[in-house]
């Protein structure tokens, strides 16, 4: 069963600091990855999509890798800003026979605190 | 902003009662999704429509329904509701079928509460 599971499902930290989410997957085949954040009540907005070939993308202070070897995928957050406070949630693509499947982590709840 | 509109922004109606939630994909995409999100969970897909026809099919419950209209808005349709259907409420469009090659641009969602 395909499955994304996202640790920590929440996280605390202070305005300035740095900080890793982390997403691992069971979802095959594989085709992509990316990153979505979620405002508390908005909709999701994608941040990087990751492909098989594909070890490191960065946007802006946000930073995605992904290890297709070992299925874990990270994002790493630098010098966090209060506006970082949202849920960052990882989404799996993989496609079969029967079409392309999205598979959804349940997210990590992000806080920032000044 | 995407570019994605859904209506109404909010809905409170009773249980047993039937809604209707209306999405406008941005201008050009042909595939539109619904996703359930209830309080403190995760997105559930529930369906996909590609250019007026079904493409894929998630956790959707057989008391609801969708359609994707020939100019492409779509509604999702939920009867007989009951208090857990209460959730936030997403669409999403794409240029393309693939759900996972194409980026999805989410609506800013519909606030379902069942009394």
């Amino acid at each position: 069963k395909n499955q994304v599971e996202q640790s920590p499902q929440s996280l605390i930290i202070l305005e300035g600091k740095n900080c890793t989410l982390q997403c691992n997957y069971t979802v095959s085949p594989f085709s992509n990855l990316r990153w979505y954040k979620q405002d508390t009540g908005r909709g999701p907005v994608s941040l990087t999509i990751m492909t098989f070939s594909e070890n490191t993308k960065s946007n802006g202070r946000y930073t995605a890798t992904l290890d297709a070897d070992t299925k874990q995928s990270s994002l790493h957050i630098t010098a966090s800003q209060l506006s970082d406070s949202a849920s960052y949630i990882c989404v799996v693509s993989s496609r079969n026979n029967a079409g392309n499947m999205l598979t959804f982590g349940g997210g990590t709840r992000l806080m920032v605190k000044p | 902003d995407s570019g994605v509109t859904q209506t109404p922004k909010h809905l409170i109606t009773a249980t047993g009662q039937r809604v209707t939630l209306r999405c406008s994909p941005r201008s050009g995409d042909l595939s539109v999704y619904w996703y359930q999100q209830s309080l403190d969970q995760g997105l559930q897909f529930l369906i996909q429509y590609y250019n007026g026809e079904e493409r894929a099919k998630g956790n959707i419950l057989e008391r609801f329904s969708a359609q994707q209209f020939p100019d492409l808005h779509s509604e999702l349709n939920l009867s007989s509701l009951e208090l857990g259907d209460s959730a936030l409420y997403f669409c999403a469009s794409s240029v393309g079928p693939a759900g996972g090659d194409n980026e999805q641009f989410f609506g800013p969602g519909t606030r379902l509460t069942v009394l």
